[in-house]
């Protein structure tokens, strides 16, 4: 199993839909986790970071965290083309692990007119 | 905010010579600097971590003798590929925790773009 998995997609919505993406974890001590944009040759930006069970929101974003699933999604309101990227998910591990992340394969979104 | 800088963003080399990309945190100090790879369609793989005044530490299936890291300064870490075969082209990340972070958050480099022929 995978530490950190993500559908490849692509994932197809049209303009101001809503996009949806997921993410599950293997390792239950998983203390923080984010959410990265990247663009095709560009290195990854941070889109939020969550780390207490529940909706964190932050404009047209919203991440879910689910410790008891192991799940941890990203919620884009208003999709627009600019959101057409791979979104990646990373997990940091248990305390003392240091800042060490693990990301998943990403997400490709398209978003159409 | 915090920013890091990488250089170069691309460079092409010739299979054999060994090629020098470089980390740089701007306005920061960084104890810690991370080095990812990232093949066309792959997600990020952590290299190795960068440890200031330290040796590097490097994950299962990294060749150190072969990926050569140096974090010589607070705001310098250097990665330097090796007789580098075309296997190496890759994307090369680097990247540093936010200062006084609590939740790891990490900024990235531009990233360097390895092209071996």
């Amino acid at each position: 199993q995978k530490e950190v998995e993500q559908n490849s997609g692509p994932l197809s919505v049209p303009e101001g839909a809503i996009a949806s993406l997921n993410c599950t974890y293997s390792d239950r001590g998983s203390q923080s986790f984010f959410w990265y944009r990247q663009y095709s040759g560009k290195s990854p930006e941070l889109i939020m970071f969550i780390y207490s069970n529940g909706d964190k929101e932050d404009g047209r974003f919203t991440a879910q965290l689910n410790k008891a699933s192991q799940y941890v999604s990203l919620l884009i309101r208003d999709s627009q083309p600019s959101d057409s990227a791979t979104y990646l998910c990373a997990v940091r591990g248990r305390t003392g692990g240091g800042n060490k992340l693990t990301f998943g394969t990403g997400t490709q979104l398209k978003v159409e007119l | 905010g915090a920013v890091v800088s990488q250089h170069p963003s691309w460079v092409i080399c010739k299979s054999g010579t060994s090629v020098k990309i470089e980390c740089r945190s701007l306005d920061f100090q960084a104890t810690t600097m991370f080095w990812y790879r990232q093949f066309p369609k792959q997600s990020l793989m952590l290299m190795a971590t960068s440890n200031e005044g330290s040796k590097a530490t490097y994950e299962q299936g990294v060749e150190k003798d072969k990926f050569l890291i140096n974090h010589a300064s607070l705001t310098l870490s250097t990665l330097t590929v090796t007789s580098a075969h075309p296997e190496d082209s890759s994307f090369y990340i680097c990247s540093a925790p936010r200062p006084a972070g609590k939740t790891g958050e990490l900024f990235f480099g531009e990233g360097s773009r390895l092209t071996v022929l």
